[in-house]
This record gives structure tokens, sequence and C-alpha cells, in this order.
């Protein structure tokens, strides 16, 4: 079957750095996608990787790492707006998104 | 209207009952999904469509039914509600330009069925 895991709940200082990880087994891939979602609200997008390596995207960036079904998100100078939940998704080889449950983010002064 | 909307933001409904949840986007994008979202689970594809015209099944697509008559709207039809379609319900549409083929999100349906 197909599986996206991630840590149920983070706990993080303000000003500080998380990693939120994500590992993979799905059939296929065709990309990997991070979004935010605050509570009561939409998910939004945050990232995409497709290829290994780095993205960075101001005090957000994303890793990708293909051979080993695993990416991380990397959340710098954190600050409360960051408490949210983190959503990780893999496109299959049917282009579907398969979704992680998400990790609940939560920062304390 | 900017974006996606959905309606109504919250129902309270009696089990047995038929219910549209409505979805409409003025992105022109092609694709468009309604997905469910439960406590403790990540968000679960109940019906797709790929272009106006055609619709496809997602993971969990028993007790819901969809239409795509045009590009703008994307109505899911709970035809008769169990308690177990409580959940909240988003739909979102993807542009395809590109490689990303982003899905961007409505604000969501809370659905309550008792």
């Amino acid at each position: 079957g197909q599986n996206i895991d991630q840590p149920t709940e983070m706990t993080a200082t303000e000003g500080a750095i998380v990693q939120i990880n994500c590992t993979y087994q799905t059939s296929g891939f065709n990309g990997l996608f991070w979004y935010q979602q605050h509570a009561g609200e939409a998910p939004t997008f945050l990232s995409y990787n497709v290829l290994d390596g780095l993205e960075e995207k101001g005090r957000f960036s994303s890793f990708l790492s293909r051979s080993k079904g695993y990416s991380y998100l990397l959340l710098k100078e954190l600050q409360m707006k960051d408490s949210a939940s983190y959503l990780c998704a893999v496109r299959d080889s049917n282009y579907q998104l398969i979704w992680g449950a998400g990790t609940k983010l939560i920062i304390k002064p | 209207i900017a974006g996606i909307t959905q309606a109504p933001t919250s129902q309270i409904l009696a089990a047995g009952r038929r219910m549209t949840l409505r979805c409409t986007q003025d992105m022109r994008h092609n694709a468009m999904y309604w997905y469910r979202q439960d406590l403790g689970l990540g968000l679960r594809l109940i019906h797709y469509s790929n272009t106006a015209g055609t619709t496809g099944k997602g993971e969990v697509p028993d007790g819901y039914s969809v239409s795509r008559a045009n590009t703008d709207d994307f109505p899911l039809t709970l035809a008769s509600a169990v308690p177990s379609q409580t959940s909240v319900y988003f739909c979102a549409s993807s542009d395809e330009a590109g490689s990303t083929d982003t899905q961007y999100f409505g604000p969501g349906t809370r659905l309550t069925v008792l």
C-alpha cells in the first residue's frame, strides 16, 4: 500500500529552527508537496520538490532524497504565526496526491 | 469571486437526507478535486475531474457523486447521508501549468451528520 509518515506533533521555541520529516512509500513518484494548514482553515501551498536537493524559499526550505523516500521541511527564525499543521503529500504514478496525516507544530515564546 | 469558494460553510444534517456541497472556482483551472479531512488521517480524495465533462473516483468515493457541467463548478452530492460522512470537506483545483500542477484549496465545509 501507499504510505506517508510524519510525526504527529512537534514543539519548538520562537526564533529557533525546526525540521519536520516526511518519509514515503508510494507507487511511483511525480513530486512532493508541503502545505501549511492553520486550525480551521484550508491547506495552503508551501513548496514543491521533484529533484533531489534543497529548495529554499525565504524562511522555509524543503529537501528531497528520492532514493531514500525522504523529505524534510526546515523552518527558520520561527514566529508564533508558524504554529500550524504541516502536510506532506506525494504525487504517485496516477498523478494523484497521497497525503500524510500532518505534523502539528506548536511554537512557544 | 477570487479563487475557490465553497458553500455552505457548515451544515448539520439528519441521516438519510440528501445534501449537495457547492464548489466554484474562477481561476479557469481544468482539474478539480473533492477531499475529506478527518482527525488523525490525511486528506482523502473522494472524486476528481480532470476537465469539464469528465469525472473520476478517488480513494473513498462510496456514498458520494459529482458532476462537472462546466469549468467553474464541481458540486459534491451525498445521496443519503450517514454519520460516517461527518467530516470537513475541501474542494481544490489545479492549473496543470508547467510541471508543478499545484492544488489550491477552498475554505472547506464542515458537515455533521446525526
